[in-house]
Order: structure tokens, then sequence, then C-alpha cells
């Protein structure tokens, strides 16, 4: 079991720029999902998938956003035409049905 | 729409205090409630989980508890020490197309000094 992992790291790009985030979850968990966390805030619920799948998007999810899970493995997040506004930490999570849910490290991105 | 708030946002205690941290929630038709710990600028790392049906967890020197129909869980930490220093998140569990959809609140600010 290595964990949830995320890459890159970071992310520094510029307004209009398109970037994509990539989220690796522990092997046997279905069940993936994308949060949104800016300074002071909780996170906050993006996108879900089970296998490959995406059965709920939050309406936090504009029409610049997409997330994909090709095969049922990892996931990928796309960001089209960013704005200052998408800076934020992007965190993956994944689970065994719907049990505990366990964070990667999260991928912080600034948007100058 | 489920909202979840944190109280106190931040306490300081010394060394060796027992202290116990608050999450209320809106919508009592959870379906497990979740505490987290997170260290500044790092990932989620889970402490526990209770399911609607529980009443409490424990974890160590974690205890948790979920009153669902007062729409409250409390997070008991024993004996604490300078490296539970973290900000402490409580999530609602919402079941959503065969998923888990977590609601936080904003966390409380947890600081043990020697």
């Amino acid at each position: 079991d290595t964990g949830v992992s995320q890459n890159p790291r970071h992310k520094i790009t510029k307004r209009g720029q398109n970037v994509t985030f990539r989220c690796d979850p522990i092997s046997e968990h279905n069940r993936l999902y994308w949060y949104r966390q800016t300074l002071g805030q909780g996170p906050e619920f993006l996108t879900y998938f089970q296998n490959e799948a995406q059965l709920e998007k939050s309406r936090l999810l504009s029409d610049r956003f997409s997330a994909e899970r090709p095969k049922g493995s990892f996931s990928t997040l796309e960001i089209q035409r960013t704005e200052q506004g998408d800076s934020a930490m992007y965190l993956c999570a994944s689970s065994l049905r719907t049990d505990t849910q366990y964070f990667g490290p999260g991928t912080r991105l600034t948007v100058l | 729409k489920q909202e979840v708030t944190q109280i106190p946002a931040a306490l300081s205690v010394p060394e060796g205090e027992n202290l116990v941290l608050n999450c209320s929630f809106t919508d009592s038709a959870i379906y497990n409630l979740q505490w987290f710990r997170q260290d500044p600028g790092k990932g989620l790392t889970s402490l526990l989980l209770i399911q609607s049906s529980q009443r409490e967890q424990t974890s160590g020197r974690l205890n948790a508890s979920l009153d669902k129909s007062s729409g409250r869980s409390t997070l008991y930490i024993a004996a604490s020490q300078p490296g539970d220093s973290a900000t402490y998140l409580c999530a609602a569990g919402g079941l959503t197309g065969g998923g888990n959809k977590l609601t936080f609140g904003t966390g409380t600010q947890l600081k043990v000094e020697l």
C-alpha cells in the first residue's frame, strides 16, 4: 500500500494556460474523489468516480474543468483557460466502497 | 444543503492537557462522520470514521463521538503532545451515486505548547 499519490505537487502557470493534474489512487480502491481547498477553508467536493464512471459533479466544476478516470485506475483533472480564482490546493482521495477516504498530498496551483 | 461548523477556530493548550474539539452539522441524515488532521501545506490524514449507526470510535489517545439527532460530533484528545499541533477537520459524509461525498468544516487549528 503506497498511498494516494498526486503529481505535480506544485504548479505555477500564467492566466489563460491549461493545466492537468494526475492522481493515482490506492490500487484496490474503486472510488476516487477530487476536492479543492483554498487558504483557511476546508476542502470542497468537486467530482466523484466509481471505477471509470463519473457519477457526480459539483456546480463548482465549471465548463473549464474536466476530469477523467480511464480504465478505472488513475485520474486526471484538467483546467482550461486558468483564472486567478483557480489558485488552490487540489486534493484527490480514494476509498474502497463508502469507507474511509484516503487523501493524497495535493497539487498546489498558483495562477499568475 | 449540508453545512458543517467547527468551534473553536483556533486553540492553544499546554502539553499534557485533555481537550475537546467540536463539530456541528445541519442535516442529520449523514452517512458517516470523519475526522482528519492536516499539517501546514500537506494533505489530509484520516483519524477516525464513525458510521451513522455508531455513537463513538476510539484510536489511541483519540475518541470521537457522534450524536446525529443533535447534529454534533466531538473529538477528544487525551494527554496532548506538541506533535498533535495541526489543523483538525471534520467532514460529514452523504451518499451520492454509490459514493460518499464529504462536506468539510473550516477546521480547528490546534497548538500544543511545551
